[in-house]
């Protein structure tokens, strides 16, 4: 059973660099033909689509971050990853990496992210 | 970006009730919407897909339908397990998908 796991730090200082990484398992990113990516929920609020990768390298990012992100896929480690710069309290929330074809079947448990000097 | 209105925003119901939810796009998006459950703490679960599929292991008494620009989530009879907050979101368009802001069914 395909299972997502989000890693990375709890607390960002404002202006630094948001990084995460998901960690695949019970499937293979590699040769797959989903797409990988991110959505988040700030504290009581709704979802935001980031973006999303395919295996080859492929993507497509929020255009409202798109200046902003990085999203990169490492298939020997089955991961991908998340890269936000220059963070504001207003990237403070919960985090989730996805894997779907438009819609999203399957999500990580969440990673929350609190900016905060 | 597409906007997705979801109403209403709150809904109250009984166990055993009928409950109907709306998501209305700002252009048509043909039949590519899907709706979510999510409950406090949890990762949102796909309930429909492509505007009336039924995602595997869904209950039954959950329906979508509509197409273009307006899609409603009915539940027919309300469960327990059933109070929850519910989103619509579209993937017609990848610049971005874009997410109603939820509707919250709370127990009445």
């Amino acid at each position: 059973q395909l299972q997502l796991q989000e890693s990375g730090p709890g607390l960002v200082k404002p202006s630094e660099t948001l990084s995460l990484t998901c960690t695949v398992s019970g499937g293979s990113i590699s040769g797959s033909s989903y797409y990988w990516g991110w959505i988040r929920q700030p504290p009581g609020k709704g979802l935001e689509w980031i973006g999303t990768i395919y295996y080859s390298g492929t993507t497509y990012y929020n255009p409202s971050l798109n200046s902003r992100i990085t999203i990169s896929v490492d298939t020997s480690k089955n991961q991908f990853s998340l890269r936000l710069y220059s963070v504001t309290a207003a990237d403070t929330g919960v985090y989730y990496c996805i894997r779907g074809s438009g819609y999203y079947p399957s999500w990580g448990q969440g990673n929350l992210v609190t900016v905060s000097s | 970006d597409i906007q997705m209105t979801q109403s209403p925003s709150t809904v109250s119901a009984s166990v055993g009730d009928r409950v109907t939810i709306t998501c209305r796009a700002s252009q048509s998006i043909g039949d590519r919407l899907a709706w979510y459950q999510q409950k406090p703490g949890k990762a949102p679960k796909v309930l429909i897909y492509q505007a009336s599929n039924l995602q595997s292991g869904v209950p039954s008494r959950f329906r979508g339908s509509g197409s273009g620009t307006e899609f409603t989530l009915t539940i027919s009879s309300l469960q327990p397990d059933d109070f929850a907050t519910y989103y619509c979101q579209q993937y017609h368009d990848y610049s971005p998908y874009t997410f109603g802001q939820g509707t919250r069914l709370e127990i009445k």
